[in-house]
This record gives C-alpha cells, structure tokens and sequence, in this order.
C-alpha cells in the first residue's frame, strides 16, 4: 500500500516562497507527481520526478530524494492566482494507478 | 498536453435513478483509465481502473455491482452510478493515462436529492 503524508495548509504573501513536503512510504515506486487543484475543478499537471534532484519548470519547482522518500514542490514569486490545493501523487512500480496524498491548501495574501 | 474530456460536468439527480458519466480521450488511445472520487476538502481516492477490452479493477471497499464501469473502446469510458443515494453525490474524476503523467477530465459534480 501507499502512505503519503503532507501538510494541510500552507499560507504566504504574494511575492513570496512556499515549498511544501511530502513524504512517502510506498510498495513499488514509479515516479511522484505534483498537481494543483482550484476549488470545485480537476487536477491539472504541474510536474514529475522519477530521478533523485530538481526539476525546475518556470516559478515552480519539484524535488525528490528516493532514498529519503521525499518530496517537496517549491513556488516562488506567489501570486493570487497561486492559490489552490496542491496534490502529492506517487505511482507505485508496474502500476500506473496514482495515490494521492490529502493535499495541501495554499493561501495567498496581498 | 493531452486533452480528457468528461461529461457532464454537473449532474443532479433523484433518488433511486442511475446515472451515467463519459470519459474521452480526444487526441491519444487510452488502453487504461482511471475513475475517482473527491469528497469535500479531501484527496482524490481511487475507486477502480478501467481496461479497454476486459473488466474493470475495483479498489478494496468499492462496489462493482453500484459502479458499473465499461471501456469499450480506446477513447471512451464510462461509469454508471445505479440507484444513486444522497451518500453518492460527490465529484468523481476520470484520468487516462499517457507516458509520464496522467492527464484528468474536468470532473463531474453529482447531487443525489
């Protein structure tokens, strides 16, 4: 089975840096994903690791240590529209079902 | 990216009715999709995988006979909610999978009253 653990909310100002961890204990392991989620709508793709290191991908950025079984997802220069929930998602080894954490609600403040 | 489209995006329904909701892959086959449900301020729970072909794969504690899932082609797939209650309504999340991420519909909010 999958345990994923990260926090439950986060809150910061616009202009700022939050990151935001996940641990967690998986069966097989495939790769960790990261989603960000507004209220009432689907997930939508922010990144992926499968290697150990940083993935960098415009304001945002996603590490993963395999070793550690975790995780963290950086967002820098916050904005307004930054807040929304962020999902922690791991696929498990020959098993493309993807285990979510709970989220972690992100509240921007002017 | 690839595009999932889920339909419909709200549905309100009585009591005791069924109700049916389609997952579609428009630019890529999609052998293998996913259903889940999302309850208020909680994450994204798994209730079962569909295989294009072949029956689906239910997760522990998840009714087959109540969730009817079929994947009758590379693009589409379905699930029926049978004899909806209140406990059912809830938004319910298909993804399909593509190589690395999996790529979800808009989602279907389901009212049961």
């Amino acid at each position: 089975g999958q345990n994923i653990d990260q926090p439950t909310e986060m809150t910061a100002t616009e202009g700022a840096i939050v990151q935001i961890n996940c641990t967690y204990q998986t069966s097989g392991f495939n790769g960790l994903f990261w989603y960000q989620q507004h209220a009432g709508e689907a997930p939508t793709f922010l990144s992926y690791n499968v290697l150990d290191g940083l993935e960098e991908k415009g304001r945002f950025s996603s590490f993963l240590s395999r070793s550690k079984g975790y995780s963290y997802l950086l967002l820098k220069e916050l904005q307004m529209k930054d807040s929304a929930s962020y999902l922690c998602a791991v696929r498990a080894y020959n098993d493309y079902k993807l285990s979510f954490g709970a989220g972690t609600t992100v509240t921007v403040r002017a | 990216g690839a595009v999932v489209s889920q339909h419909p995006s709200r549905v309100i329904c009585k009591s005791g009715t069924s109700v049916k909701i389609e997952c579609r892959s428009l630019d890529f086959q999609a052998t293998t999709m996913f259903w889940y449900r999302q309850f208020p301020k909680q994450s994204l729970m798994l209730m079962a995988t569909s295989n294009e072909g072949s029956k689906a794969t239910y997760e522990q504690g998840v009714e087959k006979d109540k969730f009817l899932i079929n994947h009758a082609s590379l693009t589409l797939s379905t699930l029926t909610v049978t004899s909806a209650h209140p406990e059912d309504s809830s938004f319910y999340i298909c993804s399909a999978r593509d190589i690395p991420e999996a790529f979800f519909g808009q989602g279907t909010r389901l009212t049961v009253v």
